[in-house]
């Protein structure tokens, strides 16, 4: 079946322009995540959606990151007034469900590269 | 929080031979390790896990062992391939967090 999507795959942005992310989990999956990946680096934890409720943003950097899942499937994280040190690879992820004692695997887009000028 | 470490950042093998990824952690609530694989310009794709109440799991040249008491967990990959080349990452997960936290990566290169 499909896997998880993103759009668009590449973003330039000038420092101070508003980007929006998005990001089509695997029909069905409950569970959608947000990381965030520097060069070089591991992906870093930003937020977690169990449907439509974000149950954790405690990685989201600033109050510039915002993300939101209004009908419990796509999702759009925005930055607003972009900075170069949000330049990086945004991933998405999703997994079936999570429930109390078990830990679901998560299943990762292509990621979108946003390149801040 | 969570603390993973992974070693080594680079290792380059030649065809057929085996490599080892090895990744330690901080945190003993920590009870899911999933492996993924990274291809230049794509996404982490999962390529193995081991939950906390099993010691080792294999899938074809692929094995993962753990060990809880040491807090730390491997990966074996035998009769090593070009294709295999990519960077590999490490993660931890306990049943009470919403997030993975990785390793900084191991780019493999596996010479024909």
């Amino acid at each position: 079946g499909a896997g998880v999507s993103q759009s668009p795959r590449y973003k330039v942005a000038k420092r101070g322009q508003d980007v929006a992310l998005r990001c089509d989990p695997i029909s069905g999956h409950v569970s959608l995540f947000w990381y965030q990946q520097a060069l070089g680096q591991g992906p870093e934890f930003l937020t977690y959606f169990q449907n439509e409720a974000q149950l954790d943003k405690s990685g989201l950097p600033s109050d510039r990151f915002f993300a939101e899942r209004p009908e419990g499937s796509v999702s759009t994280l925005k930055i607003q007034r972009t900075q170069q040190e949000d330049s990086a690879v945004y991933l998405c992820a999703s997994s079936l469900f999570r429930a109390t004692g078990v830990t679901y695997e998560q299943y990762f887009g292509p990621g979108t590269r946003l390149t801040v000028t | 929080g969570e603390n993973v470490e992974q070693h080594p950042s680079t290792l380059s093998v030649q065809e057929g031979d085996s490599a080892v990824i090895k990744c330690t952690y901080s945190d003993s609530a920590s009870n899911y390790f999933p492996w993924y694989k990274q291809e230049l310009g794509k996404g982490p794709q999962l390529i193995i896990d081991i939950r906390s109440n099993v010691g080792e799991k294999k899938d074809q040249r692929i094995a993962v062992t753990l060990n809880k008491t040491a807090k730390h967990f491997s990966l074996h990959i035998t009769e090593t391939q070009p294709e295999d080349s990519a960077v590999y990452f490490c993660a931890a997960s306990t049943n009470t967090g919403n997030q993975f936290y990785f390793g900084t990566g191991t780019s493999l290169t596996v010479i024909p």
